[in-house]
């Protein structure tokens, strides 16, 4: 059974940063694209970053090019995601979302997502 | 301002049908494939339909895709109280090389 963990989420200040963690189970960690993808209070889902199976392969929404980092560790079955420079936009809900195949391919599992709370 | 453009809302009775549509460009759903995703909200959401218009085993046959062009529409018949939901479509984007979702249509089964 595919199991997606979040966690590392909390209030943070504006300009702050937070690293998010995602534990996998249930699946063969370095043969699928994972992606992190974000919710702000009373809004829809919002594409944040994908990593391909490898790693080689990163893409980013433009909105935080430059500010967050995708990776993961295939010894730990761990995706992360760094947030530097947060500002308030940045407050949502985080889910870890495991895809199909590659980056292209959908999300298929998702997590429960972790709350992040950007505010002074 | 969401890249995918979905009705906010939509409602129906018990057993109606209901469409939810979502309007893109080409170079999001004219040239890729179009997904749907269900979402309680709370929960991890749930993939309803893949490639425009399969279902993913376990989904009911009450879920059905389409997709025309630059355009796709979730169905859902025989609509039950637990269809209350909000649901997203979503595509990968060539020119951005990412995904985008729609803003979400919140269904309600009056």
């Amino acid at each position: 059974e595919v199991q997606l963990v979040e966690s590392g989420g909390g209030l943070v200040q504006p300009g702050g940063s937070l690293r998010l963690s995602c534990a996998a189970s249930g699946f063969t960690f370095t043969t699928y694209a994972m992606s992190w993808v974000r919710q702000a209070p009373g809004k829809g889902l919002e594409w944040v970053s994908t990593i391909s199976g490898s790693g080689g392969n990163t893409y980013y929404a433009d909105s935080v090019k430059g500010r967050f980092t995708i990776s993961r560790d295939s010894s730990k079955n761990t995706l992360y995601l760094q947030m530097n420079s947060l500002r308030a936009e940045n407050t949502a809900v985080y889910y870890c979302a495991k895809h199909s195949s590659g980056a292209p391919s959908p999300p298929d599992y998702w997590g429960q997502g972790t709350l992040v709370t950007v505010s002074s | 301002q969401s890249v995918l453009t979905q009705p906010p809302s939509a409602s129906g009775t018990p057993g109606q049908r209901v469409t939810i549509s979502c309007s893109g460009s080409s170079s999001n759903i004219g040239s890729n494939y179009v997904y749907w995703y269900q979402h309680f909200p709370g929960t991890a959401p749930k993939l309803l339909i893949h490639r425009n218009n399969q279902r993913p085993s376990g989904v009911p046959d009450r879920f059905s895709g389409s997709k025309s062009g630059t355009s796709a529409s979730l169905a859902i018949s025989g609509l039950r109280s637990e269809d209350e939901a909000d649901y997203y479509c979503a595509a990968w984007d060539d020119s951005l090389s990412g995904w985008v979702f729609g803003g979400g249509t919140k269904l309600t089964v009056l």
